[in-house]
């Protein structure tokens, strides 16, 4: 079935660092890839996605890029802020699943000061 | 604010029990889905209703259940509830229930069963 791997976190990082969140997925076919995002006591929010090979999703200084050939969908972001403190959700709708969302495990993303 | 409302926020309540969740879709948004998260099973789709009918189901037990109303807001029924169904249950909303549509989450119940 369709699944969707991310690396273990908690991601603990300092201001101003670069940041890579990575994420491969397992689908038939050709699914939209998305990024959702986690804050505290919050519910989540779609940070970015791309819906064919190539695509770049890209939002508030984070970009992912859709790899058909290595299916992955890796997150990044050159300078991380304290406000990034999140847990980021890599996530498929493939495309013979309506709307359904499958999601990864999560990463927990901690920046310190 | 995603514009998606979940009550109650949290709830706590005996094995055996039954309870009720209730979601409010964004204004305008004819789908809804059902979400679980929990620690060992991640974060899981359990049902989707589009204008009131049953569009997809996913991991959804026998003992839960979900209905969508003439006025588009749905509700999600678990009972004979054990244990292992305290999770963070999740709504989301989205336009229409076509592919890729993006979906609106609300802040989720947290049900404690104990």
């Amino acid at each position: 079935g369709d699944s969707v791997t991310q690396m273990e976190g908690p991601v603990t990082l300092s201001e101003e660092a670069f940041l890579t969140i990575n994420c491969t997925y397992t689908a038939t076919g050709y699914p939209s890839l998305f990024w959702y995002v986690q804050y505290p006591g919050e519910g989540l929010q779609l940070l970015l996605k791309a819906t064919k090979a190539d695509d770049k999703g890209s939002n508030k200084g984070f970009e992912a890029t859709y790899r058909k050939e290595t299916t992955s969908f890796h997150l990044e972001k050159g300078s991380v802020q304290v406000s990034d403190s999140a847990v980021y959700f890599c996530a498929l709708i493939a495309n013979n699943a309506g709307n359904m969302l499958t999601f990864g495990g999560g990463t927990r993303l901690m920046v310190k000061p | 604010d995603s514009g998606v409302t979940q009550t109650p926020k949290h709830l706590i309540t005996a094995t055996g029990q039954r309870v009720t969740l209730r979601c409010s879709p964004r204004s305008g948004d004819l789908s809804v889905y059902w979400y679980q998260q929990s620690l060992d099973q991640g974060l899981q789709f359990l049902i989707q209703y589009y204008n009131g009918e049953e569009r997809a189901k996913g991991n959804i037990l026998e003992r839960f259940s979900a209905q969508q109303f003439p006025d588009l807001h749905s509700e999600l029924n678990l009972s004979s509830l054990e244990l292992g169904d305290s999770a963070l249950y999740f709504c989301a909303s989205s336009e229409g229930g076509g592919l890729a549509t993006e979906a609106f989450f609300g802040q989720g119940t947290r049900l404690t069963v104990v």
